[in-house]
């Protein structure tokens, strides 16, 4: 079945350092959604690419899709404190799957 | 805020037993999803919606079923609960099948004893 797979798992950085989460499909996708889970909070949605190749940004955050639309990268720009939480990539095939995840801990 | 309402917020029962838990979807959205996340876990995939009619499952136990109503609000009933059970289950909406962007409740933490 589809396997949608997220690295690293954890990383800390200190505020100010840059952040990448990498994501990984087994199988081509026809879009790729990115959620944010604050600690005790509920998975948010950020943004969605559909195109191969796409990039979109957002203020710090950058998000890429993959020219075989297979994988996605998130890239936080100079972290925050308030950048903290889980980062999920998505990715819909005859159901939505959610990547593993990657916890993201900015030290002040 | 994102819409989508979600009771109870938490529930705490014994090994066992047989709960209900409830989702009303955001205004205007016809998909309905369940996930169940477990302690520090990703989100698992239960089953999805769409318009009344299940439209995908993914490995939810047969312990547990669900239903969406005319109204579209769904159900999401576990029975014969084991410890293992204990998790937060998110139900999300969308306007959509799948493309679309989903809308998370806050979720309802389940704790079996």
């Amino acid at each position: 079945g589809q396997q949608v797979m997220q690295i690293p798992q954890y990383q800390h950085v200190q505020e100010g350092e840059d952040f990448t989460t990498y994501c990984n499909s087994s199988t081509t996708l026809s879009n790729i959604q990115w959620y944010k889970q604050r600690p005790g909070g509920h998975p948010v949605f950020l943004i969605q690419l559909v195109k191969s190749g796409e990039v979109k940004k957002q203020k710090r955050l950058t998000f890429q899709f993959g020219e075989a639309k297979k994988n996605s990268s998130l890239h936080i720009t100079a972290t925050q404190t308030t950048d903290v939480g889980t980062y999920f990539c998505a990715g819909p095939q005859d159901k939505l799957i959610f990547g593993t995840g990657t916890r993201l801990q900015v030290f002040p | 805020d994102s819409g989508v309402t979600q009771t109870p917020k938490h529930l705490i029962t014994a090994t066992g037993q047989r709960v209900t838990l409830r989702c009303s979807p955001r205004s205007g959205d016809l998909s309905v999803y369940w996930y169940q996340q477990s302690l520090d876990q990703g989100l698992q995939f239960l089953i999805q919606y769409y318009n009344g009619e299940e439209r995908a499952k993914g490995n939810i136990l047969e312990r547990f079923s669900a239903q969406q109503f005319p109204d579209l609000h769904s159900e999401l009933n576990l029975s014969s609960l084991e410890l293992g059970d204990s998790a937060l289950y998110f139900c999300a909406s969308s306007v959509e099948d799948r493309l679309s962007p989903l809308h998370f409740g806050n979720g309802t933490r389940l704790t079996v004893t």
